[in-house]
């Protein structure tokens, strides 16, 4: 079952606007990170945020945490044509078992 | 330093056959993890790997196995294939597997369709 809920599922803007993307979780973390996927390929990872953590950048991107309402947001800003990719979320959960549960996607599209 | 690589890249097998695919991580992590990729599921947990021992599964029935050598590289095995198999199946690494603290690595996939 899918730990993460990203939404929206697809998202469509122009060249130079920002994209905002949400995740929403069920269960405890241990931390939650980001990842793109270009056209059916292998995942890159973005950003990771710690779960004592409410904020992260990293050049363009901006990541924001709230464990209690167990939301995380992506922000991507002056987005770019090769910005068009599926984005995830991943969850990592606690515990001596935890693994990494990714959400369905978000499929981004920036128009030139 | 190389990334993660699979092999092979793409596969075409037919139902009841069985099929192993590889994962070389990249030199020094020792945790490797595989993922199945679908259109309908999304990415979803299959096992775990570090130092030679599966450390956690996913939900998949016994026909999907792996293991792993003693030089990090992993293989799974999927025996009896059927049609629902088809999937892209992704690996990823790391240098530890202690609560996915780290950043994990991926692989281009190995695109497996089953006929």
């Amino acid at each position: 079952s899918q730990q993460g809920e990203e939404d929206p599922q697809a998202l469509s803007i122009q060249e130079g606007e920002n994209a905002t993307m949400n995740c929403s979780y069920k269960t405890s973390i241990n931390n939650l990170q980001w990842y793109r996927q270009n056209s059916g390929r292998g995942l890159v990872h973005l950003i990771l945020i710690r779960s004592n953590e409410r904020e992260k950048h990293s050049g363009r991107l901006r990541v924001t945490l709230d464990t209690s309402k167990k939301s995380s947001s992506l922000l991507i800003t002056a987005s770019r044509a090769a910005d068009t990719a599926s984005y995830f979320c991943a969850t990592a959960s606690t515990g001596a078992n935890s693994k990494l549960t990714f959400g369905k996607g978000i499929t981004l599209s920036v128009r030139p | 330093k190389a990334g993660v690589t699979q092999t092979p890249r793409y596969l075409i097998k037919t139902r009841g056959q069985q099929v192993t695919l590889s994962c070389s991580p990249i030199s020094g992590h020792r945790s490797v993890s595989w993922y199945q990729q679908t259109p309908g599921q999304g990415l979803q947990f299959l096992f775990e790997y570090f130092s030679e021992t599966q450390r956690n599964k996913g939900n998949f029935p016994g026909r999907f196995s792996g293991r792993q050598f003693s030089n990090s590289r992993s293989e799974m095995n999927v025996s009896t294939l059927e049609l629902g198999d088809s999937a892209l199946y992704l690996c990823a690494s790391s240098k530890t597997s202690v609560g996915y603290q780290e950043t994990q690595y991926f692989g281009p996939g190995t695109r497996l369709l089953v006929l």
